[in-house]
């Protein structure tokens, strides 16, 4: 079955260490995207991808790195930088960059205590 | 600035009709998406619009007027599985790239 998945579904970190998300797809898709979800807000995007070895800076990047050395693949990791790291992150995928729908990962849920 | 409006929580009984509102201020218009999202899961994909007027999949109908910067989703026969939050989407025009989303509304059904 096609599909995006992330893991893990929930992941605990002290604070000051980075920590790595995976998120992978096998839909053959070329765009990429990282999504931070707060309660009461929408989804505010951290990185997205177009093509392999490709990455742009989202609307909230500070804190947040990526890498795209696979089409399949685009972790993102959580670093010591990044203020407030608790939340819920969606990544997300689609054909290209002007697809009108994007297909999303079940989310990791991120506590940093 | 780039804003998207709709209400926080909605209430509505099985069996009922319901129509989610969604207003939009964005720096261009590439179309506007509505997506689903049970709590603690991933958004799913629901209706894309991007000419005035009414799309309609089955039970969910999606409207848009352009001029109006505003959208609303109509949800008919409601289902207890219909609870979760609606998050309303809106492609801007740089890039053709970036999707800024609502807060979403949060739907519960009651019996």
């Amino acid at each position: 079955d096609g599909g995006i998945t992330q893991s893990p579904k929930y992941l605990f970190r002290k604070e000051g260490q980075n920590v790595t998300l995976s998120c992978e797809q096998n839909l053959n898709h070329d765009a990429m995207y990282w999504y931070r979800q707060d309660p009461g807000q929408g989804l505010r995007l951290i990185y997205y991808s177009q093509i392999v070895n490709d990455f742009q800076k989202g609307d909230i990047a500070e804190g947040y790195s990526v890498s795209r050395e696979k089409k399949e693949s685009f972790p993102l990791t959580v670093t010591s930088a990044q203020k407030n790291p608790t939340a819920f992150y969606l990544c997300a995928s689609s054909i290209d960059r002007v697809s009108t729908e994007a297909f999303f990962g079940q989310g990791t849920r991120l506590t940093v205590v | 600035g780039q804003n998207i409006d709709q209400p926080t929580e909605m209430t509505a009984t099985e069996g009922a009709i319901v129509q989610i509102n969604c207003t939009y201020q964005t720096s261009g218009f590439n179309g506007l998406f509505w997506y689903q999202q049970h709590a603690g899961e991933a958004p799913t994909f629901l209706s894309y619009n991007v000419l005035d007027g009414l799309e309609e999949k089955g039970r969910f109908s999606s409207f848009l007027s352009r001029s109006k910067g505003y959208s609303y989703l109509l949800l008919k026969e409601l289902q207890m599985k219909d609870s979760a939050s609606y998050l309303c989407a809106v492609k801007g025009e740089t890039g053709g790239f970036k999707t800024i989303f609502g807060a979403g509304t949060r739907l519960f059904v009651k019996a």
